[in-house]
């Protein structure tokens, strides 16, 4: 079955600073690639998804990049602000609505 | 916005005591999931359901752990007997369809577990 990766599990950062968050996965056949924010004691909330036919995708300040030949994608957080410390999570499946893999997380701290 | 609902929010018991949770998906969605989240780790997929079908119960301890969506709607999560190793948050996703494109997964506020 699918095995995603995520590093690093913890990041802490400057307010303003940019945070990078990458995850691997093992299953050549995913094609989509959500990621969720998750506030302690909170439901996981999609931020951000990407599917396999895009290379790149940006809303804001947030972006995500997906390699398919090395299978590994990214979270890329610009001018972090305060209200971006949370729990990250990426995952991976064969399509939206199908079963998700996810990561084991990234908590990520921004400092004023 | 439409959200997922669970209940309850917070349920300790004791071991060997039987548990329920449910969910209510957002209106329209065909497609239900619960996920078991242990604290620190990402959620993972205990049971898949298309309308009322089954569609992927592999990771669900079925010694101990039943799923049903009779209606097609709504599901009942059911735990008898409880193990201390089943504390953990329990969270419920819905998906729906735009056409013919699936749409991703949206969670419920979970419920959190403790077994004493």
């Amino acid at each position: 079955g699918e095995n995603v990766e995520q590093h690093p599990s913890t990041l802490s950062v400057q307010e303003g600073d940019s945070a990078v968050i990458k995850c691997t996965y093992s299953d050549s056949a995913s094609n989509y690639f959500p990621w969720y924010k998750q506030e302690l004691g909170k439901r996981p909330q999609l931020i951000i998804d990407i599917r396999s036919n895009v290379g790149e995708k940006k809303d804001q300040r947030i972006a995500v990049t997906l390699n398919k030949t090395a299978k590994h994608f990214s979270l890329h957080i610009t001018e972090t602000q305060p209200e971006d410390s949370a729990v990250y999570f990426c995952a991976a499946s064969m399509a939206a609505g199908n079963k998700l893999t996810f990561g084991g997380g990234t908590r990520v701290l921004v400092k004023p | 916005e439409a959200e997922v609902a669970q209940s309850p929010r917070y349920k300790i018991t004791e071991k060997s005591q039987a548990v329920a949770f449910w969910c209510d998906p957002i209106s329209g969605h065909a497609t239900l999931y619960w996920y078991r989240q242990i604290l620190g780790q990402g959620p993972e997929l205990l049971v898949q359901f298309q309308d009322e079908s089954v569609v992927d119960d592999s990771q669900l301890p079925k010694d101990r752990f039943s799923a049903e969506r009779l209606k097609g709607v709504d599901s009942t999560l059911k735990i008898q007997p409880a193990e201390l190793g089943d504390s953990a948050m329990y969270l419920c996703a819905s998906s729906g369809k735009t056409g013919l494109l699936k749409e991703t997964q949206y969670f419920g506020p979970g419920t959190r577990l403790l077994v004493l």
